[in-house]
Parts: structure tokens; sequence; C-alpha cells
């Protein structure tokens, strides 16, 4: 089975701190993503990976970026964490296969900035 | 990006059928999913349908697209108290090198009441 492991479950940061948010995925998959999950509001994409070391932004890039050095690994990072940021983080990978994009996730990362 | 229009709540009586509707605005989708989100969990990929069919069939789960609406719902057949959580349409947008993107609608709750 696909396995996407975020590094962790749950973490509670204090604001203007650096906060690094881990993915790795064991499938060799080509893309990666990061989602921000809140109520009311869906998914929303934060950046993508089509390859190592290539990026591109989503929908609402402003105040993160990433880090892709290895295929397997796909690095969220919140260079000053601010309130507003207090969310569920979801990271996501997948191989196209065409144009049929099957995305497999990861558990979550429920992230408190206070 | 392009948007996934979906009601954000459903409340059905177990045994019922459910029926989660959405609307998509990319006509040039060739697949469209639902995924279902379980609480605390990610998403997994429940279903999914090639844009030239009009009906897809799994078990309990029937899958109707109206291209010419641009509609796509999910219907649920004797629904239980293990089909709660969070359903999500989504389609597939293309973005940079020749990657196809998730793009998810906001996610109906779906509530099982005895």
């Amino acid at each position: 089975d696909v396995k996407v492991t975020q590094s962790s479950r749950y973490l509670v940061k204090r604001t203007g701190e650096k906060v690094f948010l881990e993915c790795v995925q064991d499938m060799d998959h080509e893309n990666m993503f990061w989602y921000r999950q809140d109520p009311g509001l869906g998914l929303r994409l934060i950046y993508f990976s089509y390859d190592v070391k290539m990026k591109e932004k989503g929908d609402i890039p402003e105040g993160y970026s990433v880090s892709r050095e290895k295929k397997e690994r796909f690095s969220l990072i919140l260079e000053s964490a601010s309130t507003n940021q207090t969310s569920m983080y979801l990271c996501a990978s997948g191989s196209p296969a065409g144009v049929y994009t099957e995305a497999f996730f990861g558990q979550g990362t429920r992230l408190t900035v206070v | 990006g392009e948007d996934v229009e979906q009601s954000l709540f459903l409340s059905v009586r177990e045994g019922d059928s459910s029926v989660i509707n959405c609307t998509y605005t990319d006509s040039s989708s060739t697949y469209l999913y639902w995924y279902k989100q379980e609480p605390g969990a990610g998403l997994q990929l429940l279903t999914y349908i090639f844009s030239n069919m009009d009906m897809k069939q799994d078990q309990r789960l029937t899958v109707l697209l109206n291209k010419k609406d641009k509609h796509l719902s999910l219907r649920i057949a004797d629904t239980q108290t293990g089909d709660s959580a969070i359903y999500f349409c989504a389609e597939s947008a293309p973005a940079s090198g020749g990657s196809y993107i998730p793009t998810f609608g906001r996610g109906t709750s779906l509530i099982v009441h005895p």
C-alpha cells in the first residue's frame, strides 16, 4: 500500500517561530502537494512539486515556502508562524498516469499557533 | 484555480439513501473523483468516473455524471453510521510540468443518525 507519512499529528507553536512540516512518501511518486484544510473552506492548495527541486505556487502560498531535495520528501515551511496559520495541513502524493491523478494523503498535521 | 462546488452538510437516517451533489467548472476534466475523509484522518479515494461515462456503480455507490450541466453526484445506498464522514468532489486541473493537480470542493459533511 502507498504510504504518505507526516512527521507530526499535532503541533503547537508560538507566533513568530519558524515551523517545519515534513512529509515522506514511499511509492516513488513524482508529484507531491501541500494543502490546508479549514472548516467551510475545504482543501486549498499551498504548493505542489512535480519533480525534485521543482515547486509551483498553489492558491495560497503567502507565508509559506517548500523544499524538495529528495523525491520522497516534501517539506512545508512557515517562515514566521502567525495565528491565522492555525489549521489542518495535509500532504499528498501522486503519480501522473495520463490525466488520471489519484492523490494519496497523509493523516494530517493539526497546527495551532499561539 | 477552477471551482468545484458542493453543499456543506447532509443529514440522513440510517438505511436511507444519501445523495451528495457537486458542480464543477472545467469542462476538459477527463476524470472526476470522490474522496472520503473520516474523522481525524486524511482523504482516501472512494471512486472515480471517466468523463465519457454517464454512470458508474460500485457496490453501494453510484456515481452519476452530467457533462452538459457539469454536475456530478454520489449516491450511497443503505447508508450506515460508518458512512458518516466528509465527502469531497474533485477534478484534475492541468499544471506545470505536464502534471495535473487535484482540485477539491469544500466537502460535504454526511451525518447519519439512527
